[in-house]
């Protein structure tokens, strides 16, 4: 199991554009999270995907939306990009064994994204 | 509203000296909380969480509902310990698991 995979592991956009990141889940995980984690601070939660449903967001605009498909792999979009999005983009998998209840959550290597 | 506040950017200590990375949290609810480690060029790695009681690597962690922290220990440094560490936070009573980070720590221990 090659863990929890993400592409790109880099990219490249300016300003204005709109940007699509990539996670595959950990073999057996079924719920998706998604962070941002800026130059030298912690990662943020941005929102998180379960059953094919946003379950929770953080603070974060609307700019920002994702997608999980029915493998359970999942797409965080970005649109009309701003100079702040530039950040690492980390994904998450976990295992909801019930509705409510923290389990376990593995990260995938990031996505940097780079605005120009 | 839930927050981690680890107020030590830098710590730095010699092989073979104790090691405690401060970790504070506000909750209202029940939390649940973690140590999360990631070495250089490596991505972020569980390290324990405090319902799981274990000793990983030599660190140990005790939740202190009192003071709301959760500070991470270790007796005798090693220098393969250098790394950033991250406290995190998770609402139990959440729909989802979402986690609340500090902003990081990062432990140099020198020979």
């Amino acid at each position: 199991d090659a863990g929890v995979t993400q592409s790109p592991t880099h990219l490249i956009k300016t300003r204005g554009q709109q940007v699509t990141l990539r996670c595959s889940p950990k073999s057996g995980h079924d719920t998706v999270s998604w962070y941002q984690q800026a130059l030298g601070q912690g990662p943020q939660f941005i929102f998180q995907y379960y059953e094919e449903e946003e379950r929770q967001r953080g603070n974060f605009p609307d700019r920002f939306s994702g997608h999980q498909f029915p493998n359970y792999s999942s797409e965080l979009n970005v649109n009309a990009l701003l100079l702040g999005d530039s950040a690492l983009y980390l994904c998450a998998s976990s295992f909801s064994l019930q509705a409510t209840g923290a389990d376990t959550q593995y990260f995938g290597p990031g996505t940097r994204l780079t605005v120009l | 509203a839930q927050r981690v506040t680890q107020p030590e950017k830098l710590l730095s200590v010699f092989k073979g000296a104790p090691v405690e990375l401060k970790c504070n949290y506000s909750y209202s609810g029940s939390p649940e909380l973690f140590w999360y480690v990631q070495y250089s060029r490596q991505r972020l790695q569980l390290l324990l969480r405090h319902i799981s009681r274990e000793s990983i690597k030599g660190f140990t962690a005790d939740l202190n509902k009192g003071e709301t922290s959760f500070h991470l220990k270790k007796p005798f440094a090693q220098e393969e310990d250098s790394a950033m560490y991250y406290c995190a936070l998770s609402g139990r009573d959440n729909a989802g698991n979402m986690l609340t980070f500090g902003g990081g720590t990062r432990l140099m221990v020198k020979p």
